[in-house]
């Protein structure tokens, strides 16, 4: 299983860029990166994926490294409810399923 | 589209007792999952079906919990006798098979043991 490692925690201001970073230089050639997000009391939901090139979607971008063993979560203005635990995870060539490390949880202060 | 629908969202029940957990995927997803989610252990793949076949049950923790498809737009999660340590959140989620596509969750299922 390619590995993941994400810091513990993070601040941010609201109204703020947020960028989260996670490394997995172990990550097989043909799995996506997975970015999901779980707010408090709730499920966990998507927000984005990539393979090699940078993706962007309404909800944020994901920037990927060129040679793939690490990317950045990009929140461009935080918000209060942006405060969530976010997961990066390698999926879909090597790894079959989802699997959920611990996450970073992100602070957004008002 | 009304997304992964799970029932019920809450349960608490007797040590001993069965519990049923239900899910309804999205429509036209092939893949679906079951989660569980503690405060020390986070969250857990316990099953996973594609089309209708379970694929991967190596989560699942003993032989008192069961999962079932029986069609492409319904599943249940069965925990036959119920222990107080199983205590936790449920999640299914779907998605269409392949690392090219999201998972959508549902709700979850905040089950209680006592």
């Amino acid at each position: 299983d390619a590995k993941t490692t994400q810091p513990n925690s993070m601040e941010s201001n609201e109204e703020e860029p947020v960028h989260l970073p996670c490394n997995h230089s172990t990550i097989s050639g043909t799995d996506y990166i997975h970015w999901y997000r779980q707010l408090p009391s709730q499920g966990p939901e998507y927000v984005i994926h990539g393979l090699t090139s940078n993706v962007n979607n309404r909800m944020a971008s994901l920037a990927i490294a060129e040679d793939r063993k690490s990317s950045t979560l990009i929140l461009h203005r935080a918000t209060l409810r942006d405060a969530a635990v976010y997961y990066c995870i390698p999926y879909g060539g090597s790894q079959g399923n989802l699997i959920f490390g611990k996450g970073t949880k992100l602070s957004v202060k008002p | 589209d009304a997304g992964v629908i799970q029932s019920p969202r809450h349960e608490v029940t007797e040590m001993g007792q069965e519990v049923t957990l239900r899910c309804k995927p999205i429509s036209g997803h092939n893949s679906l999952f079951w989660y569980r989610q503690t405060m020390m252990r986070g969250l857990e793949l316990l099953i996973y079906f594609n089309n209708n076949v379970p694929i991967d049950d190596s989560g699942m923790p003993e032989d008192r919990f069961s999962a079932k498809m029986p069609n492409a737009s319904f599943s249940t999660l069965k925990i036959q006798p119920s222990e107080p340590r199983d205590s936790a959140v449920y999640f299914c989620a779907s998605s269409h098979t392949g690392g090219g596509y999201g998972y959508t969750f549902g709700s979850g299922t905040r089950l209680t043991v006592v």
